[in-house]
């Protein structure tokens, strides 16, 4: 079966520092992956998503960065973290062989940034 | 292009009373319709999905939904809820094809009151 980690749990962070935090998927060759964030009251935002490895197309311009070094390891990341970037960042995956190609969430990072 | 509304942002119901969450959304094409639950500090989990056949659809813990495709919507309803039902609710669309990630509303949070 499949199964999709994410680290670390919980992050504290001072502002301008830098930012990686990291998914990776098990059980799947190729899965579509997604970085979402969630921040309070405001519901989900993508961030970031990757059909394949080397491939990141980026829906909200900001001061983050996504990266996908192997077929199932994606990667957030940030040079000077802002006190804006705080939330709870959720990885997903997703089989484009599956049956509505539905997406399976990772248990989130919660990023606190002071 | 498609998108989602989520009319409640939060829905508050006693134990054992029914409940409706709504959902609608907008595309000029045929879609698959989902809802996902988030329990507190947790990732996202499939509640159930509409792809085709029959409009009704169920999941294991009592919640149905049914699409209605005259008023593009795809509403969540539970005849009688559990505290333990307490949780963010998201509903999500995304065209039956292609390598396009999942639109999703902004939630509603039902709580539940004993």
């Amino acid at each position: 079966s499949q199964t999709i980690h994410q680290w670390p749990a919980t992050l504290v962070q001072p502002v301008g520092s830098p930012l990686s935090l990291e998914c990776t998927v098990e059980g799947t060759s190729n899965p579509n992956l997604y970085w979402y964030r969630q921040a309070a009251g405001r519901g989900l935002q993508l961030l970031f998503y990757s059909v394949g490895i080397g491939q990141i197309s980026s829906e909200v311009p900001q001061n983050l960065s996504a990266s996908r070094p192997q077929d199932r390891q994606f990667i957030l990341s940030s040079k000077k973290l802002l006190l804006s970037d705080s939330g709870f960042y959720l990885c997903a995956w997703s089989d484009l062989g599956q049956a509505g190609n539905e997406q399976f969430f990772g248990p989130g990072t919660r990023l606190t940034v002071l | 292009a498609q998108s989602v509304t989520q009319l409640d942002s939060q829905v508050p119901v006693f134990e054992e009373a029914p409940v409706e969450l709504r959902c609608n959304y907008s595309s000029s094409v045929s879609v698959y319709l989902f809802w996902y639950v988030q329990y507190p500090n947790q990732g996202l989990q499939l509640l159930l999905k509409y792809l085709s056949g029959s409009t009704l659809v169920e999941s294991i813990n009592g919640f149905e939904a049914e699409f209605n495709k005259s008023q593009t919507s795809f509403h969540l309803r539970k005849p009688s809820v559990h505290i333990s039902d307490t949780a963010e609710y998201f509903c999500a669309v995304r065209a039956p094809w292609g390598n396009t990630p999942l639109v999703f509303g902004k939630g509603t949070r039902l709580s539940v009151i004993a």
